[in-house]
């Protein structure tokens, strides 16, 4: 079956340190798979996007993501967090055969501590 | 270019209550959805346009029914509301061209049944 997991409902970091967000998927072939980000009581924005073009992603607001094949794995980086990255983040996959559906994965709160 | 846009953005309805959940967006995309936001459940999609004219069941269609005014608006209505209803609603629409596929979300309508 395909599915899409993120392993960490919860993530707390101290500014300035870096952000690792984790997510696994499940296919047998090589999904489309994006980040995005939810501030409280707003809706849902785009961060990055992996299409099947470079393994390592660049999205808006520092972050990255690499997309590694052998591991099924989309981790969401950053290298030094700041206060207004703390959000709710979603991993999305379209799985293929599925009329580019959106999948969401359940998703991680960030916390940013000072 | 005000993007995905949804009306209103809350509401409180009594148990078998009725209302229309409004959605529009100015991209001139063919598709468009409808998705409840729970606790802990990620996004759930209810209803989807692939274009002016059709609709087709997502995942959680029980409860809801939609319709496709026209290319710019979707619309999703509770006939008799349930306090299972209470959720946050997003809307949603799409861009046509692969292999992007990404989606672009609105402000969402939060929605309490007692």
């Amino acid at each position: 079956a395909q599915s899409v997991t993120q392993l960490d409902s919860h993530v707390s970091v101290s500014e300035g340190t870096p952000v690792l967000l984790r997510c696994n998927y499940s296919s047998s072939y090589s999904p489309s798979l994006f980040w995005y980000v939810q501030h409280p009581n707003k809706g849902l924005q785009l961060l990055l996007k992996y299409t099947s073009a470079a393994t390592l992603v660049k999205g808006i607001n520092g972050f990255e993501a690499e997309f590694k094949k052998s591991e099924t794995s989309f981790h969401l980086t950053k290298p030094s967090a700041h206060m207004s990255d703390a959000a709710e983040y979603f991993c999305v996959v379209i799985f293929t055969g599925t009329a580019s559906k959106l999948t969401f994965g359940t998703g991680t709160r960030l916390q940013v501590t000072l | 270019n005000a993007g995905v846009t949804q009306t209103p953005k809350f509401q409180v309805l009594k148990t078998g209550q009725s209302m229309t959940l409004q959605c529009a967006q100015d991209m001139n995309h063919n598709s468009m959805y409808w998705y409840r936001q729970d606790p802990g459940m990620g996004l759930r999609l209810i209803y989807y346009s692939a274009s002016e004219g059709t609709t087709d069941k997502g995942e959680v269609p029980n409860g809801y029914n939609v319709s496709r005014l026209n290319k710019r608006e979707f619309s999703l209505r509770l006939e008799s509301a349930a306090p299972s209803q209470t959720s946050v609603y997003f809307c949603a629409s799409r861009h046509d061209r692969a292999p992007t596929y990404e989606q672009y979300f609105g402000p969402g309508t939060r929605l309490t049944v007692t």
